[in-house]
């Protein structure tokens, strides 16, 4: 099956830094999903972006599907910022595939 | 965005007892539902996927007659656990599609079994 690899695996940043998070993946797909897990367990969708480019507020996404990956943008970071980032994959007729995700710390 | 709800969000049971699970799509019909598993600070694992009014199609490894899946309506897709012992306990998620390919999550149900 697909093979979804996520890095760093673990981050620590200072508040008001900024980070990028990798996913690769092994084949072509015609979904991939960025989400936040909060420390509550809710999994927040970011983005849908199986290709191009995506913003929303501090967080953009880009996906060069052409070349099997993504990066998940995450400017001025906030302690509200810290959970597991997820990218999930899928394609056509198969359930998402989720990467070990990124575990991302904000400290004051 | 789509809401999808899960109730309940946590629950204990005692050894030997069976628990159900409910997910629901509050604001879309969902033609296809999911069960995830998740372990302390892993990744999701997808145990079954479910259509509305078909058999639910498990994941290798996963139980059928442990693990009933029932997705009754277009809204609401329930999870048993049967017979349920402490190594069940874990963080059950499900998720609903809708006409999209993209996928939205319940908020969980963290499960004990005592």
């Amino acid at each position: 099956g697909i093979q979804v690899e996520q890095s760093p695996p673990d981050l620590i940043l200072q508040e008001g830094a900024n980070s990028t998070l990798r996913c690769n993946f092994s084949d072509s797909v015609n979904n991939l999903q960025w989400f936040h897990q909060n420390p509550w367990g809710q999994l927040i969708n970011l983005f849908y972006i199986p290709s191009g480019t995506k913003q929303n507020g501090r967080l953009s996404a880009t996906t060069v599907a052409t070349e099997r990956y993504s990066l998940l943008y995450i400017s001025s970071s906030q302690t509200t910022d810290s959970g597991v980032y997820f990218c999930a994959v899928k394609k056509s007729n198969t359930p998402l595939v989720f990467g070990k995700g990124t575990r991302l710390s904000v400290i004051a | 965005g789509a809401v999808v709800s899960q109730h309940p969000s946590r629950v204990i049971c005692k050894s030997g007892t069976s628990v159900k699970i409910e997910c629901r799509s509050l604001d879309f019909q969902a033609t296809t539902m999911f069960w995830y598993r998740q372990f302390p600070k892993q990744s999701l694992m997808l145990m079954a996927t479910s259509n509305e009014g078909s058999k639910a199609t498990y994941e290798q490894g996963v139980e059928k007659d442990k693990f009933l899946i029932n997705h009754a309506s277009l809204t609401l897709s329930t999870l048993t656990v049967t017979s349920a012992h402490p190594e069940d306990s874990s963080f059950y998620i499900c998720s609903a599609r809708g006409d999209s390919y993209e996928q939205y999550f319940g908020p969980g149900t963290r499960l004990t079994v005592t």
